[in-house]
């Protein structure tokens, strides 16, 4: 079956970059979204990458898919207390409209 | 756009009430689809929809009945609410660009909490 996992917490310093990563099983993931949960609030899109990349930078967002190994991670350069927030891995496998399937998300920890 | 609203933000039962939590987007989005997301649980699909009158069960869909007859609208209901079901639950909309990629917009959510 599908299984998506992740890390509970990261902590980095401010400034520095943070590095979350994500491994998935189904091998026919289309699609694999990066989502931002800030405390009380619902999800937040912040990126996804297709199958067929193997990478995608959005200004400070950097997503790296390794295929082989079925590896995502997301890297977020000079992290702000802003950035404090749980994020969600996700993947969309096949076709059709059967939703996401979620990691347990990583809880990013800022330092001052 | 409002996006993704949902109704009410919070809520208290007490075990055998019933209450439907409410979904709306403006949007126009063909797809919609409910989760709950439980504490080191990450988010469970529950029951989604591919389109008005169309329905069908996700991982999770005990307990709970959805229906779909608008684009717009897709309650959950809970017929006979357990402490089990105590959790934060977010709907979610998205639109296909190719047939295969759906981007999904969710909703603030509704914290629910059976007693």
């Amino acid at each position: 079956g599908e299984d998506v996992e992740q890390s509970l917490f990261l902590s980095v310093r401010e400034g520095d970059s943070s590095v979350i990563n994500c491994t998935y099983t189904d091998s026919s993931s289309t699609y694999l979204y990066w989502y931002k949960q800030e405390p009380g609030a619902g999800l937040q899109l912040l990126t996804y990458i297709f199958s067929n990349m193997d990478m995608k930078q959005d200004q400070r967002l950097t997503v790296l898919l390794n295929k082989k190994d079925k590896h995502l991670s997301l890297r977020i350069a000079d992290t702000q207390t802003g950035d404090s927030a749980i994020y969600f891995c996700a993947e969309k496998t096949g076709g059709g409209a059967d939703g996401l399937t979620f990691g347990k998300g990583t809880h990013l920890i800022i330092q001052p | 756009n409002a996006g993704v609203t949902q109704t009410p933000k919070f809520q208290v039962l007490k075990t055998g009430q019933s209450m439907t939590l409410q979904c709306a987007q403006d949007m126009n989005h063909e797809y919609m689809s409910w989760y709950r997301q439980d504490p080191g649980m990450g988010l469970r699909l529950i029951h989604y929809s591919v389109g008005a009158g169309i329905t069908d069960q996700g991982e999770v869909p005990n307990g709970y009945n959805v229906s779909r007859s608008t684009t717009e609208d897709f309650p959950l209901r809970l017929l006979s609410a357990a402490p089990s079901q105590t959790s934060v639950y977010f709907c979610a909309s998205s639109y296909s660009r190719d047939g295969t990629h759906n981007e999904q917009c969710f909703g603030p959510g509704t914290r629910l909490t059976v007693l």
